[in-house]
């Protein structure tokens, strides 16, 4: 079965510094999608970066990138040059299957960043 | 505009009593979900949907039907409401084909209070 684990439950930074938050999954599949949402104090959810686990580069999207250690089973999320309105809660994703239509994903219990001036 | 929209936004339901929560989505996508989110557990999966016609039971269904009468529209039914199913639920559409992976794009939550 598949699980999604962040042992982090808070983390505290200055605006402007690097935050990286941890995410370790397990799954049976060979083939698996692994995802990063972040969470307003409005409560929105919003898509953030993904990682195929094929792809051997880390992705990255404006100052999101991801720490891919496959054999580890873990993919971090770093957030770089902080801003205020980064405060939130991030949470990890996962969802098995490349070729198979429709699997839900699976999601952490969250990080809570806050970001201070 | 929003793409997924939910309603009601807020629900205060009594104990034993039926509550119907609905989603709606205009991305066109074949797949919605339903998630609870309980604080120290995250989102958690309750039933979800490959497109009009079907539903497929999550994680946590106990408690919970859903109907997807159309590919717009999904519904999470509680047919005897209890106090444990009061939380913030959220309504989600994704693609669900080939190696999309699935990226899933949220409504804005329902909170729920079963009194």
């Amino acid at each position: 079965a598949q699980k999604v684990t962040q042992t982090q439950t808070s983390i505290s930074v200055m605006e402007k510094t690097t935050v990286t938050m941890d995410c370790v999954y397990e799954t049976q599949d060979s083939s698996y999608f692994l995802f990063w949402y972040k969470q307003t104090a409005s409560g929105e959810i919003v898509f953030l970066i993904r990682q195929d686990s094929y792809k051997k580069e880390n992705a990255t999207v404006g100052h999101y990138s991801l720490n891919f250690q496959k054999p580890k089973s873990s993919i971090g999320l770093i957030i770089t040059a902080t801003q205020i309105e980064d405060s939130a809660v991030y949470f990890c994703a996962m969802r098995e299957g490349a070729y198979q239509g429709g699997r839900a994903l699976i999601f952490g219990t969250g990080t809570t960043v806050s970001v201070s001036p | 505009e929003a793409a997924v929209t939910q309603s009601p936004r807020n629900k205060v339901a009594v104990t034993g009593g039926k509550v119907t929560l609905s989603c709606n989505q205009t991305n066109n996508h074949n797949n919605m979900y339903w998630y609870r989110q309980d604080t120290g557990h995250g989102l958690r999966l309750i039933h979800y949907s490959y497109g009009a016609g079907s539903t497929e039971k999550g994680d946590i269904p106990d408690g919970y039907k859903a109907s997807r009468p159309s590919q717009e529209n999904f519904s999470l039914i509680l047919e005897l409401a209890t106090p444990s199913q009061t939380s913030v639920y959220f309504c989600a559409s994704g693609e669900g084909q080939g190696v999309s992976g699935n990226t899933l794009y949220f409504g804005e939550g329902s909170r729920l209070i079963v009194v």
